[in-house]
């Protein structure tokens, strides 16, 4: 079963800066990989899908790079502001079936002022 | 749109006691699927349904049951509940082939 790791349970940085965290996963390179917000006490957000051909996606401030060979994404988020303070989680389908899918334990981000 | 809804909000249970956690949305999506999440910890799949009629195991099943006799509901019936399915559960529905889930707000356990 696909199993997946995301870099720290949690990550300090100060406004302004950008953040970058980690998820690598194992076994087979899926086809897809997701990044989810999650707010305390709600449920997670989709932020973006990255297909295993596109290197790099882009929404906004948000920026998303998936390498196939090292088996890992990237997630940016420039220019970050207190409000950008949350879990971020990212997921991969277990299998063809995009209803299944397999979580990280998310990546607590707090930007500071 | 409502998108995902989930009833109650929360619960609490004495062991032994069963329950019905509802979930419904209004996008006709086909795929449905039922997560805890349990602190600092991600998201583990307890059972999910590709279509009406239609449900699999997901990672951990046991205690769990569902069924899925229309697009729109998904409930999660938990028979004899036990203090090891405290826990935050989560409802998502997603259209085939787009990936990207829609997740209902929880429902928060605590059985004592």
């Amino acid at each position: 079963s696909q199993k997946i790791e995301q870099n720290s349970e949690a990550l300090n940085i100060q406004e302004g800066k950008t953040a970058t965290l980690t998820c690598n996963y194992t076994n087979y390179s899926p086809a897809y990989l997701q990044w989810y917000r999650q707010d305390p006490g709600r449920g997670p957000v989709f932020l973006l899908l990255i297909r295993e051909n596109e290197k790099e996606k882009r929404k906004e401030r948000l920026k998303v790079t998936f390498d196939t060979t090292l088996k890992q994404s990237l997630f940016h988020i420039t220019a970050s502001q207190p409000a950008d303070s949350a879990t971020y989680l990212c997921a991969l389908p277990t299998n063809t079936n995009a209803g299944k899918s397999t979580f990280g334990d998310g990546t607590t981000l707090t930007v500071k002022p | 749109n409502a998108g995902v809804t989930q009833t109650p909000k929360f619960q609490v249970l004495k062991t032994g006691q069963s329950m019905t956690l509802q979930c419904a949305q209004d996008m006709n999506h086909e795929y449905m699927s039922w997560y805890r999440q349990d602190p600092g910890m991600g998201l583990r799949l307890i059972h999910y349904s590709v279509g009406a009629g239609i449900t699999d195991q997901g990672e951990v099943p046991n205690g769990y049951n569902v069924s899925r006799s229309t697009t729109e509901d998904f409930p999660l019936r938990l028979l004899s509940a036990a203090p090891s399915q405290t826990s935050v559960y989560f409802c998502a529905s997603t259209i085939p082939g787009r990936g990207e889930q829609y997740f209902g707000p929880g429902t928060r356990l605590t059985v004592t």
